[in-house]
């Protein structure tokens, strides 16, 4: 069955750096388009990120841009999310999800089980 | 306007019928998706396109829209469709955008 299972999370000072992971199994991952959706404690969800199946798109929520990238290895069926200059406001669950139909961009689905980023001094 | 605004709170007794809606001007050239989210767990994906279900949700969801207003109705609410539902649509950059969430309490 389809996986998406998040890594790289945890506890982070403000100003630093964080890579997120997402190993993907159950699918084939090069033909779908990725994304990164956070959700800060007791809020809603907050769209971060996208990428498209083969690379070429990629897009960003104005509060990751020149922050955050979003990369994948096809060859590794995993999605990352490089995370640099973290701050308070940040932190959050980091779910990794699935544009439901290959080659499509009409919703998002299955997601992973989020890892928890937190930027505290 | 680049939000969606949604209900914050609705109930419905067990067995009757719950409408939210989710407005926004992206909504006039997208369709809205839906998800839901019960506490302690990943969203899942209940309706995406016009009104496409995805394997697994049962039919009592639904979706609709008309001009900048999306709905999900859901007729005849169980106890376990208790749950925060959020809308989504995608901006003409490819952005995604999610809503400010609907708690249904199912009384």
């Amino acid at each position: 069955q389809v996986q998406l299972v998040e890594s790289g999370g945890g506890v982070v000072q403000p100003g630093r750096s964080l890579r997120l992971s997402c190993a993907a199994s159950g699918f084939t991952f090069s033909i779908y388009g990725m994304h990164w959706v956070r959700q800060a404690p007791g809020k809603g969800l907050e769209w971060v990120a996208f990428i498209s199946y083969d690379e070429k798109k990629k897009y960003y929520a104005d509060s990751a841009k020149g922050r955050f990238t979003i990369s994948r290895d096809n060859s590794k069926n995993t999605l990352y999310l490089q995370m640099n200059s973290l701050r308070a406001e940040d932190t959050a669950v980091f779910y990794c999800a699935r544009d439901y139909l290959p080659f499509d961009s009409n919703g998002v689905g299955p997601w992973g089980q989020g890892t928890l980023v937190t930027v505290s001094s | 306007s680049s939000e969606l605004t949604q209900d914050p709170a609705v109930s419905v007794a067990l067995g009757q019928t719950v409408r939210m809606t989710c407005q926004g001007d992206s909504l006039r050239s997208s369709y809205a998706t839906w998800y839901q989210q019960k506490p302690g767990q990943a969203p899942i994906l209940v309706i995406y396109g016009k009104n496409n279900r995805p394997s697994g949700i049962p039919d009592r969801f639904s979706g609709s829209s008309s001009g900048n207003t999306a709905s999900l109705t859901i007729s005849g609410a169980q106890a376990e469709d208790e749950a925060d539902y959020y809308c989504d649509s995608r901006d003409s950059s490819g952005n995604l955008l999610f809503g400010t969430g609907t708690k249904v309490t199912v009384l």
